[in-house]
């Protein structure tokens, strides 16, 4: 089945330090992946859509200049958390389609586990 | 209103005996319906997908779906404490490459 690889799956830093996180679609091609963020019992969050070859559309009060995201190839997204700070410890999770299926599925990677001290 | 809508639960049942999901959506030209479990401290993890109205059985996992009614359920049977997670519904408007997620119902089985 299709995979999506995640990498760190965790991930320490210290406060104004940038840490970027990787999503790869293993098996298929995706012109788009989602990147979400959830915290401790709460739902999961899109947070921006990542899109091949042109810029991410994020979501509404998501900075995008806090929160960059790359997606330089089409099984390859990234999201750069800048200056970071301990409120942005969260869980980073991404997710990604297989372009070439209409109604595909989204499959998720194993998510990075961010904590900011 | 919100667009996918799931009961949070808790829902608890008995090992052995059947758990129902429930979900509904608001936008009625949606053509993909997604089911994904989440373990706590993990990332969601496909269970099933449905595309066309009725029952499509996987295992001890069926899911069911009625447009007229927008709604899009899943059944699992002889439930197991491992089965034990939040169950998320994802629907897929048709046109559009987003997926809206409902928030999810968490299932506790019972041993």
């Amino acid at each position: 089945g299709a995979v999506v690889s995640q990498h760190p799956s965790r991930v320490i830093c210290k406060s104004g330090t940038s840490v970027k996180i990787e999503c790869r679609s293993l098996d298929f091609q995706a012109t788009t992946m989602f990147w979400y963020r959830q915290f401790p019992k709460q739902s999961l969050m899109l947070m921006a859509t990542s899109n091949e070859g042109s810029k991410a559309t994020y979501e509404q009060g998501v900075e995008k200049d806090k929160f960059l995201i790359n997606h330089a190839s089409l099984t390859l997204s990234t999201l750069t958390v800048t200056s970071a700070h301990p409120e942005d410890s969260s869980f980073y999770i991404c997710s990604a389609r297989n372009s070439r299926q209409s109604s595909s599925p989204l499959h998720f990677g194993n998510g990075t586990r961010l904590t900011v001290t | 209103q919100k667009e996918v809508e799931q009961n949070s639960g808790p829902l608890s049942v008995p090992e052995g005996a059947i758990a129902s999901l429930n979900c509904t959506y608001s936008d009625r030209g949606s053509q993909s319906f997604f089911w994904y479990r989440q373990y706590s401290g993990k990332s969601p993890e496909l269970i099933m997908f449905i595309y066309s109205n009725g029952d499509k059985e996987d295992g001890r996992f069926t899911a069911q779906l009625n447009k007229a009614s927008q709604y899009v359920s899943l059944l699992i049977r002889d439930s197991q404490p491992s089965d034990s997670a939040t169950y998320l519904c994802a629907v897929n408007p048709g046109g559009t490459y987003k997926y809206i997620f409902g928030t999810g119902t968490r299932l506790k089985v019972l041993a």
